[in-house]
């Protein structure tokens, strides 16, 4: 089953903040964030193993709580170079199933 | 190292005629994933190739759509007669071993299938 993502859609200015989430009915291996922008494949930011893990990347992290099966993405200061379309992927067996997306757009 | 490899990028097909899209894995990935995203959407899990074997096409359209990794060479996902609403995105995505052991899986830049 889709992991469900919110919001759909946000609007931010130049250097603020958003978080997205990433809910599964499932039990998880792990977490995976990608990004993509229009046109292109899906760019990977980070994996996330174990339930609590939080990981870094740049000013982008993200959080696991493997007994809520939810994820979320932080993204802070926010660059233009944000933007774009964000999924969660969630393993539950030996596939990755994506979610809804949460498209974000950074205005200056 | 060569990134997961798809072509062609881009393929124009007329209604009824077949369409081969070919994905070659990271060099020692032996696990491949095809995924199709329709315009303004997200990505659609279709099928999960291991070398030789189907694991998990759960995903797949139950006719027109075939996919393979044979022991030698790409993976191919193969639609055959083709309508309009095929046209979409088709990635590929390889990864060295099992997603549940804690990988990421690599993506190819796709194939954009158009049917006119």
């Amino acid at each position: 089953q889709q992991p469900v993502q919110s919001p759909q859609a946000v609007i931010l200015r130049e250097g603020e903040d958003a978080v997205i989430n990433c809910s599964s009915s499932k039990a998880l291996y792990s977490v995976h964030w990608y990004r993509q922008k229009h046109g292109e494949a899906p760019v990977f930011l980070m994996i996330l193993l174990k339930g609590g893990e939080q990981k870094g990347h740049e000013k982008i992290s993200a959080s696991f709580n493997e007994k809520k099966q939810q994820s979320s993405l932080y993204l802070t200061a926010s660059q233009l170079s944000y933007s774009g379309t964000y999924f969660c992927g969630t393993v539950g067996n030996e596939k990755l199933t994506f979610g809804t997306g949460t498209r974000l757009t950074i205005i200056p | 190292n060569a990134g997961v490899m798809q072509n062609p990028r881009h393929l124009v097909r007329r209604r009824g005629q077949e369409a081969r899209l070919r994905c070659s894995p990271m060099k020692g990935h032996s696990h491949v994933y095809w995924y199709r995203q329709l315009p303004e959407e997200g990505l659609k899990f279709m099928v999960y190739l291991q070398k030789e074997n189907i694991i998990d096409e759960s995903g797949m359209p139950k006719e027109r759509f075939s996919a393979e990794f044979p022991k030698e060479g790409p993976s191919i996902l193969r639609i055959q007669q083709v309508v309009r609403g095929d046209s979409a995105a088709y990635f590929c995505a390889s990864s060295p071993r099992s997603l549940v052991l804690g990988t990421e899986a690599f993506f190819g830049q796709g194939t954009r299938l158009t049917v006119v």
